[in-house]
């Protein structure tokens, strides 16, 4: 059964600091993709980044970054040097090819507090 | 381009009514997912429509129900409902690379 567990609730830091949110996830299908999403207090969902199944290559842009190991079953997003609108509540998600990847399982999320 | 529009945004119900919530997908995308967001169940798949037909769909109750028009535009029934229905009902577009793209939601309170 898929599953995407984010066993961190809420993160707190201060601006600047690095900070790393937590993703593993539980498949069977061989291919899949895995996302981020960030969800401000407005409530939508902003796509953040998308991986296959097939691409372990980590990937930056700007102050973000996502760690992908299949080995671990963990898809780990780091934000550098936070800033305070970098507050959001943070989405791991798995789609899978049995669905046509249009069915997303979501994580709990991780609220990310950046204070001043 | 146009993102993803959901109209209501807001919407105030009583139990037992029924409620209709409209998506316009992304043009050009023809992929309309459904998800409902609570505090005590989080996100969860309601449907999704491909060409006016459902192609996949979650554990829900028949109470909910969708549709799809040749316009790719989307349109979620819920009837009969109920104060749990109260939630965050997001709408995404997908497109050829299977990314889904988020609308800003409609939030429905059953009262």
């Amino acid at each position: 059964a898929q599953k995407v567990t984010q066993a961190q609730t809420e993160i707190s830091v201060v601006e600047k600091e690095d900070v790393t949110l937590d993703c593993v996830y539980e498949t069977r299908d061989t291919t899949y993709y895995l996302f981020w999403y960030k969800q401000p207090p407005s409530g939508e969902l902003v796509f953040l980044i998308r991986r296959n199944s097939f691409d372990e290559q980590n990937e930056i842009s700007g102050r973000y970054s996502w760690n992908f190991q299949k080995s671990t079953s963990s898809f780990n997003f780091t934000i550098t040097a936070s800033q305070v609108v970098d507050s959001a509540v943070y989405f791991c998600a798995l789609s899978e090819a049995d669905t046509g990847f249009q069915k997303l399982v979501f994580g709990t999320g991780t609220r990310l507090l950046v204070s001043p | 381009k146009a993102g993803v529009t959901q109209t209501p945004r807001y919407l105030i119900k009583t139990r037992g009514q029924q409620v209709t919530l409209s998506c316009s997908p992304i043009s050009g995308h023809r992929s309309v997912s459904w998800y409902q967001q609570t505090p005590g169940q989080g996100l969860q798949f309601l449907f999704e429509y491909f060409s006016e037909t459902q192609r996949n769909k979650g554990n829900f109750p028949g109470r909910f129900s969708g549709r799809q028009f040749s316009n790719s535009r989307s349109e979620m029934n819920v009837s009969t409902l109920e104060l749990g229905d109260s939630a965050l009902y997001l709408c995404a577009s997908s497109g050829s690379y299977n990314e889904q793209f988020f609308g800003p939601g409609t939030r429905l309170t059953v009262l």
